[in-house]
Order: structure tokens, then C-alpha cells, then sequence
């Protein structure tokens, strides 16, 4: 596609269920991000993706948190039993492959409200 | 590891003044720098960037220069817009494909501008 594209764009969900974030990112990009902004906390790093593996998952606040992605487009970022503090917007970006010299795009973002 | 530390906000500015976010870093490696800004209800857009010391990144009016001896990369404007009224992020990436040439970023600025 021409851009990032995120689902949903907001998502409100009661503590203890399960939510599954969509990410699909642009035609052609190897490499995928996955970032969560809290309010105040910045931008912070959860896992990137370079093709359909995951080199680096230590971002992932816990093991509640997973991730994958499919025939090196869509990713679905995964998070089980969530809780109050999981409430943040998580950005997903691409960029053409792994590595400082490439930019990335990122979308809009899923707003997730835990109550 | 990596890290960006950014100026606490956030900042209100009267339209046509002059407009100056710092932001320093922390890297182990050569990074290169980047200023994202994100407008209400949009993604992040990368803004300007710069790969060497001494580079000056430039767009829309704003601008930033490199400097190794400082580690800092503070955006600058000369006279701001209130269509300038958003988040701006500062962010660093190592060269390479190594685990630090993920993008890190300070935890934004957000800048008002009253008519």
C-alpha cells in the first residue's frame, strides 16, 4: 500500500482480555517496528521484525506481549490478559531493511484504552 | 546502550517568534539524527535529518546541526507558524544493522503556537 496501515485505530477493552493489533506495513519493506507511546514516557521500543523473524524481542515489556509476522508483510502484535497499564498508542513503522540508514514510515497508530 | 534526552515541555510560543527544542544523546557507536514531528490525530513524519558531524538537517524552516563536540542536535526556527503546533521528537540510529541502528528517541516535545 501507499502508506502504514494500522487496526484498528482505537481499541477499548476490559482488563484481562486478550487484543490483537494489526500492523501492514508498505509493499516492498523488510523491516518492521513496533513502538509504544504512553503518555509523557516518549516512544518506547518493543521488536522489530526482518522478514518474518524477530533477532530482537527484549523491548517486549513482558511475556503477555508477542508478536509475529507473516509472509514478510503483516504483523500482529498480541497481548494477553491485558492490563491498565498496557494503555498506551502502539505504532508500527517499516522502512526498507534493517539499519541506521534507512527511514521509516510510520502509521497512524492503534489507541488501546484498558478499563 | 543508546539514549536522547529532549528539553521538558511542553512549549507555547506567539506566533513568529523564534523556536529552539534541545535535545543531546548518548551513543556507543557513530549515530546518525533525526527530528520526527507527529500533528494531532497523525503518524509520525520524519522531519529533517543528519548523518555526519557538522551537517545541518533543514525542512519547512526548521533546522538542526550536528555536533559531535556537544552530542546534541537542537531544532531551531526562526519564526513559528501555528501550523507548526505538534509533537517533536529526537531520535538517533547507529549506523549498520547491528541491534543500536534501531531508531531510540527522547520522549517529545509538544509545541503550541497562539495566533
Amino acid at each position: 500500500g501507499a502508506g502504514v496501515s494500522q487496526s484498528p485505530s482505537n481499541k477499548v477493552t476490559e482488563k484481562g482480555k486478550d487484543v490483537e493489533l494489526r500492523c501492514d506495513p508498505i509493499s516492498g519493506h523488510t523491516a518492521l517496528y513496533w513502538y509504544r507511546q504512553s503518555l509523557g514516557q516518549g516512544l518506547e521500543f518493543l521488536i522489530y521484525f526482518q522478514g518474518n523473524s524477530a533477532p530482537d524481542k527484549s523491548g517486549l515489556p513482558s511475556d503477555r506481549f508477542s508478536a509475529e509476522r507473516t509472509g514478510g508483510s503483516v504483523s500482529t502484535l498480541t497481548i494477553q490478559r491485558t492490563q491498565q497499564e498496557d494503555s498506551a498508542v502502539y505504532l508500527c513503522a517499516s522502512s526498507l531493511s534493517f539499519g541506521g540508514n534507512y527511514g521509516y514510515t510510520f502509521g497512524s497508530g492503534t489507541r488501546l484504552t484498558v478499563v | 546502550g543508546n539514549s536522547v534526552t529532549q528539553m521538558e515541555g511542553p512549549v507555547t510560543l506567539s506566533e513568529e517568534a523564534f523556536l529552539t527544542i534541545n535535545c543531546t544523546y548518548t551513543a556507543t557507536g557513530y549515530p546518525s539524527l533525526f527530528w520526527y514531528v507527529q500533528y494531532p490525530g497523525e503518524g509520525l513524519q520524519l522531519l529533517l535529518k543528519a548523518t555526519k558531524a557538522d551537517d545541518k538537517g533543514s525542512n519547512k524552516g526548521f533546522e538542526a546541526t550536528y555536533r559531535k563536540e556537544t552530542t546534541s542536535f537542537h531544532l531551531e526556527k526562526g519564526s513559528v507558524q501555528v501550523s507548526d503546533s505538534a509533537v517533536y521528537f529526537c531520535a538517533l540510529s547507529e549506523r549498520g544493522t547491528g541491534a543500536n541502528s534501531k531508531l531510540t528517541f527522547g520522549k517529545g516535545i509538544t509545541l503550541s503556537v497562539r495566533p
